[in-house]
């Protein structure tokens, strides 16, 4: 079957560094998403990675190894309004989306 | 950016009865749409997709005869809880690509919370 597993909950403070991490196995790979979604609130995108390495966006990276079936989300200077669940989502052959349970992310002063 | 608007944002309404909720793409055209349901803690679970001017297509599980979609425009697609029980009471979310390649990210209305008494 296809599986995505993140880590239930993760707590970080004010200004540090975290790094969400997610693993995956699917039927075929058309690439990772990473959505940001607050409570109450819809997701929003964040990143998109089809090709291993690193992509950094402002305060935010995300990182694939295809091979190891492996990405994480990086988040630097983090701020309180960062406190939110963050959803890996890989696309498989079909071009489905497969949802991972989502990171609830949260941040202490 | 891309904008997917949802409305409405809250109902509540009676057991028996049927809420409508809408989808709206602003500002690009949406051949395809993608209706979710999201309990409390859990992750997103895809209903179903809606296709314009076609039937839409519906996720092992969900009963399209309760869960009704139409698509009526590259705009706008509907999604109609009929007969709404309190288990149907979830985070009903739309979505859609700004884009024509099939990995193209998804934009995500801002949801509709139904609560079903």
């Amino acid at each position: 079957g296809q599986n995505i597993d993140q880590p239930t909950e993760m707590t970080a403070t004010e200004g540090a560094i975290v790094q969400i991490n997610c693993t995956y196995q699917t039927s075929g790979f058309n690439g990772l998403f990473w959505y940001q979604q607050h409570a109450g609130e819809a997701p929003t995108f964040l990143s998109y990675n089809v090709l291993d390495g690193l992509e950094e966006k402002g305060r935010f990276s995300s990182f694939l190894s295809r091979s190891k079936g492996y990405s994480y989300l990086l988040l630097k200077e983090l701020q309180m309004k960062d406190s939110a669940s963050y959803l890996c989502a890989v696309m498989d052959s079909n071009y489905q989306l497969i949802w991972g349970a989502g990171t609830k992310l949260i941040i202490k002063p | 950016g891309a904008v997917v608007s949802q409305h409405p944002s809250r109902v509540i309404c009676k057991s028996g009865t049927s809420v409508k909720i809408e989808c709206r793409s602003l500002d690009f055209q949406a051949t395809t749409m993608f209706w979710y349901r999201q309990f409390p803690k859990q992750s997103l679970m895809l209903m179903a997709t809606s296709n314009e001017g076609s039937k839409a297509t519906y996720e092992q599980g969900v009963e399209k005869d309760k869960f009704l979609i139409n698509h009526a425009s590259l705009t706008l697609s509907t999604l109609t809880v009929t007969s709404a029980h309190p288990e149907d009471s979830s985070f009903y979310i739309c979505s859609a690509r700004d884009g024509t390649a099939d990995n193209s990210p998804l934009h995500f209305g801002n949801g509709t919370r139904l609560t079903v008494t």
